[in-house]
């Protein structure tokens, strides 16, 4: 079966540091990949997605950028945090096989807090 | 423009009685449609999904209900539990541009909180 996992569960971080959050997949390959953040009581924010190693697709301007380094890898990143980056952090995938699926499947999330 | 949103962003029902969320979409090329529940804390989990050529599902002790002449989709909790406790999010197929239609992203609403009391 597939499992997604993401880490750290929770960060705290200083206004003006580096970011990463990891996120991996078992049990698949080729899947669709991505990044959501989901602020305070609000719906689900598409950052990034990527449909195969090295290949990134941004949904909105930000302080963010992912990277896919191998196939069931896919990392959030940011060299400086600001405030308005806090939130909840969440990976979902989705399967490619034998065709693409319309269904994502998420990660626990990363609970993020700058301070 | 296109957006998937909830009717309802609060639910509160009884242990036992039957809910229904609510969901409307506007992009009437829309044609695959998920449920998701969120609990505190959590990741989305899949509920279950409708597909437009479809107007009822059923799972188990859900069923969603699609209405495309209104566009509007909506999920039946059968006796809820205090297990059901949960935001629960509807999301709408959206095709990738440039991935020759091959590729799909999707679209969530807003998110209903449902309280099941005791």
């Amino acid at each position: 079966s597939q499992t997604i996992h993401q880490w750290p569960a929770t960060l705290v971080q200083p206004v003006g540091s580096p970011l990463s959050l990891e996120c991996t997949v078992e049990g698949t390959s080729n899947p669709n990949l991505y990044w959501y953040r989901q602020a305070a009581g609000r719906g689900l924010q598409l950052l990034f997605y990527s449909v195969g190693i090295g290949q990134i697709s941004s949904e909105v301007p930000q302080n963010l950028s992912a990277s896919r380094p191998q196939d069931r890898q896919f990392i959030l990143s940011s060299k400086k945090l600001l405030l308005s980056d806090s939130g909840f952090y969440l990976c979902a995938w989705s399967s490619t096989r034998p065709a693409p699926q319309e269904t994502q499947y998420f990660g626990p999330g990363t609970r993020l807090l700058v301070l | 423009g296109e957006s998937v949103g909830l009717h309802l962003p609060t639910l509160s029902v009884q242990e036992g009685d039957n809910s229904i969320i609510n969901c409307a979409y506007s992009n009437s090329a829309s044609d695959y449609f998920i449920w998701y529940k969120q609990e505190s804390g959590k990741g989305p989990q899949f509920i279950i999904d409708i597909r437009s050529n479809m107007d009822k599902r059923q799972g188990q002790r859900v069923t969603v209900l699609l209405n495309k002449t209104v566009k509007h989709l909506s999920l039946q909790i059968a006796a809820t539990q205090p297990g059901d406790s949960a935001v629960y999010f509807c999301a709408e197929r959206r095709i990738i541009a440039d991935s020759g239609g091959s590729n799909y992203k999707l679209t969530f609403g807003k998110g209903t909180l449902l309280t099941v009391n005791p």
